[in-house]
């Protein structure tokens, strides 16, 4: 099955400054990179997503960059503001059967806490 | 629209003790999910359902048993609960009917389980 590893698990910048987080999968048959949200005690909203078929997604102050080739993309956040504070987790997601079944869908990262100082 | 609602928010239960966790969507989505998210371990998937009456394990399905009653809900029932299951459980759900469908997800607002 798909193996999504994110980094760092923890990122500390200065309000105004810009913040990435970069994640890797291993199947090759991803084909969708979501991005979550997650305030303490809340849902994981979704931010961004990017498909396969796109190498770039820009949102406002958010962009999400993807590289087939090397298996890995990244979350960027520019001009960070305190309300940015947050654990972000990013997903990749595969069409892919498998005969026996198992975890398919969408696979997470652990997260990143985010952690913008005034 | 309440988008994904999830019942109870929390619950203790002791050991052995059963318990089923209720999900519905207003979404008029096909595919519905729940997952676990502990400390350190991001979301993993416990079961899934791409429509009403079929279900598919996922990464860790076992203590668990999943019923799609209906298009609006997917509950999830503990049979016998052990500490390892303490956990909050976030219920999702998507458009999409395929198994594999790279819809967005909604998350519910998850229910905090503690087992002593």
């Amino acid at each position: 099955g798909e193996n999504v590893e994110q980094h760092p698990s923890t990122l500390s910048v200065q309000e105004g400054d810009s913040a990435v987080i970069k994640c890797t999968y291993s199947d090759s048959a991803s084909n969708y990179f979501p991005w979550y949200k997650q305030e303490l005690g809340k849902r994981p909203q979704l931010i961004i997503d990017i498909r396969s078929n796109v190498g770039e997604k820009k949102d406002q102050r958010i962009a999400v960059t993807l590289n087939k080739t090397a298996k890995h993309f990244s979350l960027h956040i520019t001009e960070t503001q305190p309300e940015d504070s947050a654990v972000y987790f990013c997903a990749a997601s595969t069409s892919r059967v498998y005969s026996g079944g198992g975890a398919d869908g969408l696979t997470f990262g652990k997260g990143t806490h985010l952690i913008i100082q005034p | 629209n309440a988008g994904v609602t999830q019942t109870p928010k929390f619950q203790v239960l002791k050991t052995g003790q059963s318990m089923t966790l209720q999900c519905a969507q207003d979404m008029n989505h096909n595919s519905m999910y729940w997952y676990r998210q502990d400390p350190g371990m991001g979301l993993r998937l416990i079961y899934y359902s791409a429509s009403e009456g079929t279900t598919d394990k996922g990464e860790v399905p076992n203590g668990y048993n999943v019923s799609r009653l209906n298009k609006r809900e997917f509950s999830l029932r503990l049979e016998s609960a052990a500490p390892s299951q303490t956990s909050v459980y976030f219920c999702a759900s998507s458009p999409g009917k395929r198994r594999l469908s790279t819809d967005t997800q909604y998350f519910g607002p998850g229910t905090r389980l503690t087992v002593l």
